[in-house]
């Protein structure tokens, strides 16, 4: 079972930020938190990963509460292409084995 | 260049058939996966290799049947097709503990 809980869905207006909570309260020490994206029909889209600090790419910005309980994936000025289901995932690096919650389903609005 | 690329995208046949979905990566990586996604859209992890050694078994029909002839291919061959294998099937590759990469995926519709 993931070890995760998203929101169901979400809506963002386009050009504002898309903020995407995730709760992983069960993390442990050693296990990363991974987000992945799936835009309709397409494979699986790395986005960004953390340990503890917070991480910016090109793509998003990834904020890691300080117990590590919870995250929130950041994109800064959605646009429609964004529209896709977002997966938040927890994982040792050690372990292979990656899995799949249902994730969030965003929607940006014109 | 694609990284990840799967043959075919799309894939209707009939029970009964074998059938085999090839998958290759350019990324210089050395692990390798299969995922099924149902018409529920869950992505589950089927198999994965490592320098062409099995790592992760996941409770799959023994019907399916992985093959990595070198580091850069990885191909699933589906014996007896059964109506409930109609799915979206992605490959994906890391280097080991790394980040996942996946391909397009290739759609399955047994009829």
């Amino acid at each position: 079972d993931a070890k995760t809980t998203q929101p169901t869905s979400m809506d963002c207006a386009e050009g504002r930020a898309a903020n995407l909570p995730c709760n992983h309260s069960t993390i442990s020490g050693n296990e990363y938190v991974y987000w992945y994206r799936q835009i309709h029909s397409q494979g699986p889209q790395y986005i960004i990963h953390g340990l503890k600090n917070n991480e910016t790419n090109e793509m998003a910005s990834l904020i890691i509460t300080e117990d590590r309980k919870s995250s929130t994936l950041i994109l800064p000025h959605a646009t429609l292409r964004d529209t896709a289901v977002y997966y938040c995932i927890v994982r040792e690096t050690s372990y292979d084995k990656v899995i799949f919650g249902p994730g969030t389903s965003l929607s940006v609005i014109p | 260049d694609t990284a990840v690329s799967q043959t075919p995208k799309y894939l209707v046949t009939q029970m009964g058939n074998d059938k085999s979905i090839k998958c290759e990566q350019n990324l210089g990586h050395d692990t390798m996966y299969w995922y099924k996604q149902d018409s529920k859209k869950f992505l589950k992890i089927m198999f994965s290799y490592n320098n062409k050694e099995l790592i992760i078994n996941e409770t799959v029909p023994n019907r399916f049947s992985p093959k990595s002839p070198d580091k850069a291919h990885l191909n699933l061959h589906i014996n007896s097709l059964e109506l409930g294998d109609s799915a979206v099937y992605f490959c994906a590759s890391s280097s080991a503990g790394d980040t996942q990469y996946f391909g397009p995926g290739t759609r399955l519709t047994v009829l």
